[in-house]
């Protein structure tokens, strides 16, 4: 069974602080790496599909890095907005696997 | 366009009773796969599917049955239900993008389990 683990498991934050989070996973067979944002009482959507060593991903806001050598991804969230409160989740594809989701990062931003 | 679609939206079972989930899916995607959502557990893959007649075992498929008769279609079957598959289940489909790797991910809404 993979291991991708995230943290933090929760962060609050306030209006315009920025942030980001961590995803560790294994560094052999990578293929892929995911980012979704889950807001509560809905289902996830995909922010950014990552499978190079080196990535950077961006929309608005919100960018992503990847360290496939050493396994990790960065999420980072610019001025949080209290519209960016979410769970924020990471999945790791590895060759001859299915995807796996790490426990996701809470974000709770005040206004 | 529909995308994925989870029937039924809410379940009440009894222990030891059997039930299937749907789930179906318009785009055409060869990757379907069954997750479920616990508290502080994130998304636990049950099984998962590259495409019609294969299928596979995922994290947690104890107590879990599935096949993939067609590429639209993907049911869970729960053969004995137990109050520890009590949890929100989500179907989610992919498409592949290249090698033996897969897109994003498409869920549909879940569906809510409870079992008495």
């Amino acid at each position: 069974i993979l291991n991708v683990e995230q943290s933090p498991q929760s962060l609050h934050v306030q209006e315009g602080d920025s942030t980001n989070f961590t995803c560790s996973f294994p560094s052999s067979n990578f293929y892929a790496l995911h980012w979704y944002r889950w807001e509560t009482a809905k289902s996830p959507e995909a922010l950014f599909v990552m499978t190079l060593n080196g990535d950077e991903k961006k929309k608005g806001r919100i960018s992503a890095t990847l360290n496939t050598k050493e396994g990790y991804s960065y999420l980072y969230i610019k001025g949080s907005q209290p519209e960016d409160s979410a769970t924020y989740l990471c999945a790791f594809f590895q060759a001859g696997t299915a995807l796996i989701f790490g426990k996701g990062t809470t974000l709770s931003v005040s206004s | 366009n529909a995308g994925v679609t989870q029937t039924p939206k809410f379940q009440v079972l009894k222990t030891g009773q059997s039930m299937t989930l749907q789930c179906a899916q318009d785009m055409n995607h060869e990757y379907m796969s069954w997750y479920r959502q616990d508290p502080g557990m994130g998304l636990r893959l049950i099984h998962y599917s590259v495409g019609a007649g294969i299928t596979d075992q995922g994290e947690v498929p104890n107590g879990y049955n599935v096949s993939r008769s067609t590429t639209e279609d993907f049911p869970l079957r729960l053969l004995s239900a137990a109050p520890s598959q009590t949890s929100v289940y989500f179907c989610a489909s992919s498409y592949p993008s290249g090698g033996r790797a897969y897109g994003e991910l498409f869920f549909g809404e879940g569906s809510r389990l409870t079992v008495l």
